[in-house]
C-alpha cells in the first residue's frame, strides 16, 4: 500500500511559469489537503476537498488552485509562480480526522 | 480565528531526562492531534485526543487534554536520542476536519 503519493520530489521553477504538484492517494478517504511548510510558521492549509467535487479554501489559497475530479487525485496549481512560494508542499488525506501525510515536493522558485 | 500556540519552540534535553512540550489553543475544539516530523521527512500521526481528560500513552510520551483550560501535553520520560525529531499539534475547530490548525512545532533534540 503506497498511502499518498507526491510528484515531483523537487523542482526549481522560474517565476512566472505555471506549475502543478500531483497528490494521489490510494486510502478512499474522502477528505484532502495541500498544506505549506515554511521555517517558522509550522504548517498552513492552502485548500482542503471534503469529497470528491468539492473543494474550499484555507488559510493560504492565494496564488494557488485546486481540482477534484475523483477521489484519488487531488493536484495543486501555481498559475504563475512568484519567489513567494517557494516552499514545502505536503499533501494528506484524512479518515476520521487523522491525516496522513505524503512525503512532500519541495519547490523553489527564482 | 483559531490560534495554536506551542511552548517551548526548542528544546535541547538529555537522555533520561523528563519534559513537557505544551500546546494551548485559543476556541472551542472537537480534537486535538500530535505529529511527529523528523527533519527532511513527512509529518506521523501520534496521538489523536478525542474529550476532556483523554490520556494516551506510546512508549515514552504520553499526551493528555483538558478541553476547559483548551490545553494539551506531551509528555516525554526518559528521553532518548530517537525521540529527537520536531512535534506539532493541531487542533480541529468546531465543525469540520478542513479547519486544522497547526501549532508552530516544537524542535526537540535529545543529546545523548
Amino acid at each position: 500500500i503506497a498511502g499518498i503519493t507526491q510528484a515531483p520530489t523537487s523542482q526549481i521553477l522560474a517565476a512566472g511559469r505555471r506549475m502543478t504538484l500531483r497528490c494521489t492517494q490510494d486510502m478512499r478517504h474522502n477528505a484532502m489537503y495541500w498544506y505549506r511548510q515554511d521555517l517558522g510558521l509550522g504548517l498552513r492549509l492552502i485548500h482542503y476537498s471534503n469529497t470528491a467535487g468539492t473543494t474550499g479554501k484555507g488559510e493560504v489559497p492565494d496564488g494557488y488552485s485546486v481540482s477534484r475530479a475523483n477521489t484519488d487525485d487531488f493536484p495543486l496549481t501555481l498559475a504563475s509562480a512568484v519567489p513567494s512560494q517557494t516552499s514545502v508542499y505536503f499533501c494528506a488525506s484524512s479518515e476520521a480526522g487523522t491525516q496522513y501525510f505524503g512525503p512532500g515536493t519541495r519547490l523553489t522558485v527564482l | 480565528e483559531l490560534k495554536v500556540e506551542q511552548n517551548p519552540l526548542f528544546l535541547s534535553m538529555q537522555e533520561g531526562k523528563n519534559y513537557t512540550i505544551y500546546c494551548n489553543y485559543s476556541t472551542t475544539s472537537d480534537r486535538l492531534y500530535w505529529y511527529r516530523q523528523d527533519p527532511g521527512k513527512s509529518l506521523e500521526s501520534l496521538f489523536v485526543l478525542l474529550s476532556n481528560g483523554a490520556v494516551k500513552q506510546e512508549g515514552r510520551l504520553m499526551a493528555s487534554l483538558d478541553t476547559k483550560a483548551r490545553l494539551s501535553t506531551l509528555h516525554i520520560t526518559a528521553a532518548v536520542h530517537d525521540l529527537s525529531a520536531t512535534y506539532f499539534c493541531a487542533v480541529d475547530a468546531v465543525g469540520g476536519y478542513q479547519k486544522v490548525t497547526f501549532g508552530t512545532g516544537t524542535k526537540l533534540q535529545v543529546i545523548p
